[in-house]
């Protein structure tokens, strides 16, 4: 079954502490993408990638880091600078230079600050 | 400065009836358009899609309809089930030269009841 997995489903972070969330597809797409999302609000965008070893910053990158050492792989890491981490974090992958092909997501990680 | 809009954060219909979901949009570079359902704890799940060269696109029981000169497109569910109840996102993008980056509106939630 082709899709994108995330990982952890929860997870905790203290004060103070570096996260990092994970992301895998193996639907063979080039780009991926992090969003965030809060209550009440959309879906607002990290980062995105369209290549390996390539990554551009979204609307709202400050706190946050990313890697992309492999086509299925662009885990997101949380950092200590992001003021207010808590929130719903999707992952999301599609294929490139075709704006009419939907974006595909995954189930999302929870992050809570203990 | 939101680019998409939705301005009713709820919506609830009867089971048989139909269900309008309202979005605008502010960016006349905007040329492609999504819906979005999403459920709690989920991931959303890419509904149905309409290009600007159409002025509607229907797929089942949905039906996108985009009105240009108003910047305005509606998601009609009709006849509306319960198993519809969920959060509906309004996504735009523009085709060329956006590296497939969508920009989302807050959401939705649709109420069917039995």
């Amino acid at each position: 079954d082709g899709g994108i997995t995330q990982s952890p489903k929860y997870l905790f972070r203290k004060e103070g502490q570096n996260v990092t969330l994970s992301c895998e597809q193996n639907l063979n797409h080039d780009a991926m993408y992090w969003y965030r999302q809060d209550p009440g609000q959309g879906l607002r965008l990290i980062y995105y990638s369209q290549i390996v070893n390539d990554f551009q910053k979204g609307d709202i990158a400050e706190g946050y880091s990313v890697s992309r050492e492999k086509k299925e792989s662009f885990p997101l890491t949380v950092t200590s600078a992001q003021k207010n981490p808590t929130a719903f974090y999707l992952c999301a992958s599609s294929i490139l230079g075709m704006g009419n092909q939907p974006q595909h997501f995954g189930d999302g990680t929870r992050l809570s600050i203990l | 400065d939101q680019q998409v809009k939705q301005n009713s954060p709820s919506l609830s219909v009867q089971e048989g009836r139909i269900s309008i979901l309202n979005c605008d949009y502010t960016n006349s570079m905007f040329d492609y358009f999504l819906w979005y359902k999403k459920y709690p704890a989920e991931g959303p799940t890419f509904l149905i899609s309409i290009s600007s060269i159409k002025d509607k696109n229907e797929d089942g029981r949905f039906t996108v309809f985009l009105n240009k000169s108003a910047k305005h497109l509606s998601l009609h569910i009709v006849p509306s089930q319960p198993g519809d109840s969920a959060v509906y996102f309004c996504a735009a993008t523009e085709l060329v030269g956006a590296n497939s980056k969508l920009t989302f509106g807050k959401g939705i939630t649709l109420s069917v009841r039995p």
